[in-house]
């Protein structure tokens, strides 16, 4: 089947610094990407939209500069929380819609991302 | 936004019993899917119901789709450790999936 990746799986940092996460298809283009956020014993929430060479779409009370999110090609995009706070640790999942061939319009889910900002 | 309701919110169980699972909402879909989540991992499809009045059998779990397209349900039969897991419905809102709350189920030997 279809494999998006994650990068890191798991990351600590200090509050105030910055962490980039990346989210990748391994093996299709991917139209459309998205981010969602989930908090212990929370569902996922989605946080952003983002296509290929244009800006990002995030959801209402997302802030858009606290979370930098670049999609630089068909099969990367990366999320970048900028000066992290204790309040921003949760589980971050993406997850890619396949573009072309029998895949299309299907959404797979990359294994998530835990940041714990202390 | 379609609110998707999902009952109950915890379920915890003995090994060999039965158990139902319900995603409602005031909305119509036209398609909706579940997913189950283990703890520390993304979400992973189940089933994707698209017509309505449809009855779909993955092994020992059966998801219906309502006639009226505006509900579902996942049942599993002599559920199994192995099915301990949050299980989630989600409906289209554009290109990106609408959760519900999920169904946090924990089946113990």
């Amino acid at each position: 089947g279809a494999v998006v990746s994650q990068h890191p799986s798991w990351v600590i940092c200090k509050s105030g610094t910055s962490v980039k996460i990346e989210c990748r298809s391994l093996d299709f283009q991917a139209t459309t990407m998205f981010w969602y956020r989930q908090f212990p014993k929370q569902s996922l929430m989605l946080m952003a939209t983002s296509n290929e060479g244009s800006k990002a779409t995030y959801e209402q009370g997302v802030e858009k500069d606290k979370f930098l999110i670049n999609h630089a090609s068909l099969t990367l995009s990366t999320l970048t929380v900028t000066s992290a706070h204790p309040e921003d640790s949760s589980f971050y999942i993406c997850s890619a819609r396949a573009r072309g061939g029998a895949r299309t319009d299907t959404q797979y889910f990359g294994p998530g991302t835990r940041l714990t900002v202390l | 936004t379609q609110l998707l309701e999902q009952s109950p919110q915890f379920l915890s169980i003995q090994e060999g019993e039965n158990l139902t699972v319900y995603c409602n909402s005031s909305s119509v879909f036209s398609s909706l899917q579940w997913y189950r989540q283990e703890p520390g991992e993304g979400p992973v499809l189940l089933v994707t119901v698209v017509t309505g009045g449809e009855v779909k059998k993955l092994k020992r779990l059966t998801f219906q789709f309502g006639d009226a397209r505006k509900d579902s349900s996942l049942h599993i039969t002599a559920a199994q450790p192995g099915d301990t897991g949050l299980y989630l419905c989600a409906a289209n809102s554009g290109y990106a999936l609408n959760f519900g709350k999920g169904t946090s189920l924990l089946v113990t030997p």
